[in-house]
């Protein structure tokens, strides 16, 4: 089974803080995209990359930025966060012969 | 890509079978339509996929028309356990650093 893991299922930080949120991805894939879903808005694309080192903003890509140094990892960076950050975080990945996105569990952020 | 729309909650009870119509005016000649299904505090999880006509797999059916401006997911016999969001996306491949976008998905909500 493709497995989509991300670090974190739940996290409380301060604002102002620095945060990274990890996901590994264990298919090989190519793609990898971050996603935020909030009540009412649905999952906004944040950044998504299709090759190592290549990133492309995605529709809200305002307060973030991400690294992909590795093909199997891709780290979503929130450089300052505030509490309008508080969201659910999705990361997921495709690509190969297939043409099905797989996600992560999401990691609940919480900015105080 | 594609501007999808779909009703914004449907209500169902067990055993029914369970229609929602996503519609996509303007998909272009080289675009798939593809279906997710989120349950609360998870990830999208893929559902099925098609071009044209019907697709069928163990989970649910997709028919597409013949001007493909809509399509239809059919869940067979619901249960209360498929009471999730589903979403209709329209896109040709995703591997060609293309993005991945979720539109606002229909919330199914299946009584006993």
């Amino acid at each position: 089974d493709v497995k989509v893991t991300q670090s974190s299922r739940y996290l409380v930080k301060r604002t102002g803080e620095k945060v990274f949120l990890e996901c590994v991805q264990d298919m090989d894939h190519e793609n990898m995209f971050w996603y935020r879903q909030d009540p009412g808005l649905g999952l906004r694309l944040i950044y998504f990359s299709y090759d190592v080192k290549m990133k492309e903003k995605g529709d809200i890509p305002e307060g973030y930025s991400v690294s992909r140094e590795k093909k199997e990892r891709f780290s979503l960076i929130l450089e300052s966060a505030s509490t309008n950050q508080t969201s659910m975080y999705l990361c997921a990945s495709g690509g190969g012969s297939g043409t099905e996105a797989f996600f992560g569990q999401g990691t609940r952020l919480t900015v105080v | 890509l594609a501007k999808t729309t779909q009703p914004i909650s449907m209500d169902s009870y067990e055993g029914q079978e369970v229609n929602i119509t996503c519609s996509h005016n303007n998909i272009a000649t080289n675009d798939y339509i593809t279906w997710y299904q989120q349950f609360p505090s998870q990830g999208p999880r893929f559902i099925i996929q098609g071009y044209k006509t019907k697709v069928t797999n163990e989970v649910a059916s997709l028919f597409i028309p013949a001007d493909r401006k809509s399509s239809t997911l059919s869940l067979p016999r619901v249960s209360l356990s498929d009471t999730a969001v589903y979403y209709c996306l329209v896109g040709d491949t995703l591997w060609q650093g293309g993005k991945l976008i979720f539109g606002q998905g229909t919330e199914l909500s299946v009584k006993p």
